[in-house]
């Protein structure tokens, strides 16, 4: 099993919808959570980071954290053609004192004109 | 500022022969990474590096060798390509916000072996 599960499925919207994508994650020494926008043929980049559980918002964006769930979430409020991209979520993980990222897989959002 | 450098971009390769990516930042980070992706398996770690001089296994290293020289460059190698080496090699260098490790990618190295 993965450490941070992410359903890979594409998701397609019309443009102005809400985009909502999730994550679950299987180590409860997670305590950060990051999501990473991934554009066609791009490596990814930082989208937000949260610490612990709650949300964040950052513009149209907003990031949840439920960690009694082991759950991460992310929502693209007013959804644009150029919010499609690969959406990777990923948790922090400490092994031998080293920080490495555990990625999900992704899932592809493609907005619809 | 380049941030991360990939190179070359592209590369196809028969299988058995050898090859070497280079990856650079100007960054100053300690930390580096090797990443490879393919459809369905999302980013997968190969090796990784926490400082010059240093290097250790990620989930799939088998296959390929690293070296850190220099705290710029991280350099990944494979000795005897393979078909199922085929994917997207991404580098990554990382530097911590407020205690959380934030990775910055480079462009992608997309390799084939045929």
């Amino acid at each position: 099993q993965k450490e941070v599960e992410q359903d890979p499925g594409p998701l397609s919207v019309p443009e102005g919808a809400i985009v909502s994508l999730n994550c679950t994650y299987s180590n409860s020494a997670f305590q950060y959570f990051m999501w990473y926008r991934q554009y066609s043929r791009k490596g990814p980049e930082l989208l937000m980071y949260t610490y612990s559980s709650g949300n964040k918002e950052d513009g149209r964006f907003t990031a949840q954290v439920d960690k009694s769930s082991k759950y991460i979430s992310l929502f693209i409020r007013d959804s644009q053609p150029s919010d499609s991209a690969t959406y990777l979520c990923a948790s922090d993980t400490t092994e031998d004192g080293n920080n490495r990222l555990a990625f999900g897989k992704g899932n592809q959002v493609v907005v619809i004109p | 500022n380049a941030g991360v450098t990939q190179t070359p971009k592209f590369r196809v390769l028969k299988t058995g022969q050898s090859m070497t990516l280079l990856c650079a930042q100007d960054m100053n980070h300690e930390y580096m990474y090797w990443y490879r992706q393919d459809p369905g398996m999302g980013l997968r770690l190969i090796h990784y590096s926490v400082g010059e001089g240093t290097t250790a296994k990620g989930e799939v290293p088998d296959g390929y060798n690293v070296s850190r020289l220099k705290k710029q460059n991280f350099l990944l190698g494979l000795e005897s390509a393979a078909p199922s080496q085929t994917s997207v090699y991404f580098c990554a260098s990382s530097y911590q916000v407020s205690g959380a490790n934030v990775l910055t990618f480079g462009a992608g190295s997309r390799l084939t072996v045929l």
